[in-house]
């Protein structure tokens, strides 16, 4: 069974700031998701990644299938970014998700 | 539809009472999850669907719950003799592509409260 690891799990910063979450799974997948879910609110898909990097506005994912490990950048940060990000993985030996705890993430004006 | 449909929203229901959660995915989706989230907690994993099969029922906690799907289209949540710690968020959520490889669309989820 895929373990998915974040840090930190609490993040607290500045608005402006660069922010970086981390996920670390231990097994080979075949997809990795981030996904974002505000308070009380619904999930909503950021990005799937298989290699590579992606960006989608102010939001950059990498992700290191050799090192097992993955990181979801936010840059400029606001106030509305923020939210629990979750990282979940597909593969290591199921077809479902494996989440990790989520990254809760306070941006303060 | 234009995105996952759940029903219903909130359910409260009283302990040893059976319960049916309904999902309606994305028209096209042939990939469906079922995942449940209890208060403070993250994510859980129950049953993923690939057409009308279940390929993986890894995730559901006891023979109390049990799943199915019809049509390739709508599923359905079954939870018998519902106990209190079954209380959660129960999500669905529904993809394109086979296994989880291409994007998730999430519904709003049911929340379920056992008295």
């Amino acid at each position: 069974k895929n373990e998915v690891e974040q840090s930190p799990q609490n993040l607290t910063a500045q608005e402006g700031e660069f922010i970086t979450i981390n996920c670390s799974y231990s097994v080979g997948i075949s997809a990795l998701h981030w996904l974002q879910q505000h308070p009380g609110g619904g999930i909503v898909s950021l990005f799937m990644l298989s290699s590579g990097k992606k960006k989608h506005g102010r939001l950059i994912a990498t992700i290191n299938i050799q090192e097992k490990h993955s990181s979801l950048h936010i840059t400029a940060s606001h106030p509305r970014d923020s939210a629990v990000y979750i990282c979940a993985v597909v593969g290591g030996g199921a077809d479902g998700l494996t989440f990790g705890k989520g990254t809760h993430l306070i941006i303060q004006p | 539809g234009a995105g996952v449909s759940q029903s219903p929203s909130n359910k409260v229901t009283e302990k040893g009472k059976d319960v049916e959660l309904r999902c309606d995915p994305i028209s096209g989706h042939t990939a469906l999850y079922w995942y449940r989230q209890s208060l403070g907690q993250g994510l859980e994993f129950l049953i993923y669907f690939q057409g009308n099969s279940a390929p993986d029922k890894s995730g559901l906690p006891s023979d109390r719950f049990s799943a199915e799907r019809t049509g390739g289209s709508v599923s359905t949540l079954t939870i018998q003799r519902t106990q209190q710690e079954d209380s959660a968020v129960y999500l669905c959520a529904s993809s394109f592509r086979q296994g989880a490889v291409g994007e998730l669309f999430f519904g709003e989820g049911s929340r379920l409260t056992v008295l």
